[in-house]
């Protein structure tokens, strides 16, 4: 089945520690996303790549990292920078940015830093 | 940055009452999308709009991309409780700008 995945479904960590949320897609899809979702809120775009080997930041990206080696992976690190990382992490493909495509959601990441 | 804001932020409706959630953007937009959000669930795309007037329907939902291309409309006729979410537009350009979401509560 082609789709989007994200793992794990639910992280708890220590205030202080970085973590690596994982996002892959096997849809062959060149632009990849990472949104933060606060309770009630809409999503915010945290970085976002157009191709392989290339990435953006978006309008929050301080106290993130990403990387995109792989066309079809675009992991997330939410580093000690972050000051209120407790948030649901979602991650999205399509076929490419600047095109009027759809974009895929993964089942996204709820992070809990305690 | 763009900025793209809806309204209202909640409404609460009686199952059979219409429903409409409003998008504003403050630039012209190439096209819009609309995204339903179940409670607990990932976004999933309903549809997108590219042309200045334009509108689409799908069953009880229509949707509308204002002539100047700096607003949207969604409305729901007849609402359901599977109509129950959150509904968000999203600007498409080299990225992807979602607005701020109408969360949708449905009564029986």
């Amino acid at each position: 089945d082609g789709g989007i995945t994200q793992s794990p479904k639910y992280l708890f960590r220590k205030e202080g520690q970085n973590v690596t949320l994982s996002c892959e897609q096997n849809l062959n899809h060149d632009a990849m996303y990472w949104y933060r979702q606060d309770p009630g809120q809409g999503l915010r775009l945290i970085y976002y790549s157009q191709i392989v080997n290339d990435f953006q930041k978006g309008d929050i990206a301080e106290g993130y990292s990403v990387s995109r080696e792989k066309k079809e992976s675009f992991p997330l690190t939410v580093t000690s920078a972050q000051k209120n990382p407790t948030a649901f992490y979602l991650c999205a493909s399509s076929i490419a940015s600047r095109s009027f495509t759809e974009a895929f959601f993964g089942q996204g990441t709820r992070l809990t830093v305690v | 940055g763009q900025q793209v804001m809806q309204i209202p932020q909640y409404q609460h409706v009686q199952e059979g009452e219409d429903f409409t959630t409003y998008c504003n953007s403050s630039t012209t937009l190439s096209n819009i999308q609309w995204y339903k959000q179940r409670p607990g669930g990932h976004p999933v795309f309903l549809i997108q709009l590219v042309k200045s007037g334009e509108v689409k329907k799908q069953k009880r939902l229509t949707f509308q991309f204002g002539e100047a291309k700096k607003n949207s409309s969604l409305h729901i006729t007849a609402t359901q409780t599977t109509d129950v979410g959150t509904y968000f537009c999203a600007a498409n350009t080299d990225k992807l700008i979602f607005g701020t979401g109408t969360r949708l509560q449905v009564f029986p």
